[in-house]
């Protein structure tokens, strides 16, 4: 079956470490994408990647880091400068034309990631 | 700088009844789409609109875009009680997505 896999479902981190989530998807994208949910909030767009090698910021990068060394995998790293970090982390792929793509997007069932 | 608002954010009604949600957006966009997000679960696309007029139906929902008014509605026809979840929109320009903050629809038997 194709799809999106995340890993872990639930996270628990304390303050001061950096921890990294898993995304990898056997889609054959290109795209890809981290978006993150506070409660009762819609998603806002940590990084996103077109290509392998690639990848740009989106509107709330900072404290975070992404690498894409492969196209099925895209892991992001919630480092100690990520201030407020508790949320639930959605991944997230597509055919991109253009950015974001003019094709569905397919996410993942996410991470919940909890600040001890 | 580009806004988008839904209304309402939250939606209690009667199974067999018709609504709309509506997602208004403040610049012109590149496409729209609509997303369904089940409590605890992630997102689900529903449907990508891509120019002006633009109208798409799945059973009983039924997404259209009107471009000019920044406008896109969600209705649904005759609501069923698998219909509760929380509906998104999301507005893309050039490089950026901008998500709406969801309506909660629930839907009563």
């Amino acid at each position: 079956d194709g799809g999106i896999t995340q890993s872990p479902k639930y996270l628990f981190r304390k303050e001061g470490q950096n921890v990294t989530l898993s995304c990898e998807q056997n889609l054959n994208h290109d795209a890809m994408y981290w978006y993150r949910q506070d409660p009762g909030q819609g998603l806002r767009l940590i990084y996103y990647s077109q290509i392998v090698n690639d990848f740009q910021k989106g509107d709330i990068a900072e404290g975070y880091s992404v690498s894409r060394e492969k196209k099925e995998s895209f892991p992001l790293t919630v480092t100690s400068a990520q201030k407020n970090p508790t949320a639930f982390y959605l991944c997230a792929s597509s055919i991109p034309t253009g950015v974001f793509g003019t094709d569905t997007q397919y996410f993942g069932p996410g991470t919940r990631l909890t600040v001890l | 700088e580009l806004k988008v608002e839904q209304n309402p954010l939250f939606l209690s009604m009667q199974e067999g009844k018709n609504y709309t949600i509506y997602c208004n957006y403040s610049t012109t966009s590149d496409r729209l789409y609509w997303y369904r997000q089940d409590p605890g679960k992630s997102l689900e696309s529903l449907f990508v609109l891509l120019s002006n007029g633009a109208v798409k139906q799945e059973g009983r929902l039924m997404a259209s875009l009107d471009t000019k008014a920044r406008l896109s509605t969600l209705h649904i026809t005759a609501a069923v009680h698998d219909l509760s979840a929380t509906y998104f929109c999301a507005v893309v320009r050039d490089d950026k997505i901008i998500f709406g903050k969801g309506t909660r629809l629930h839907i009563l038997p």
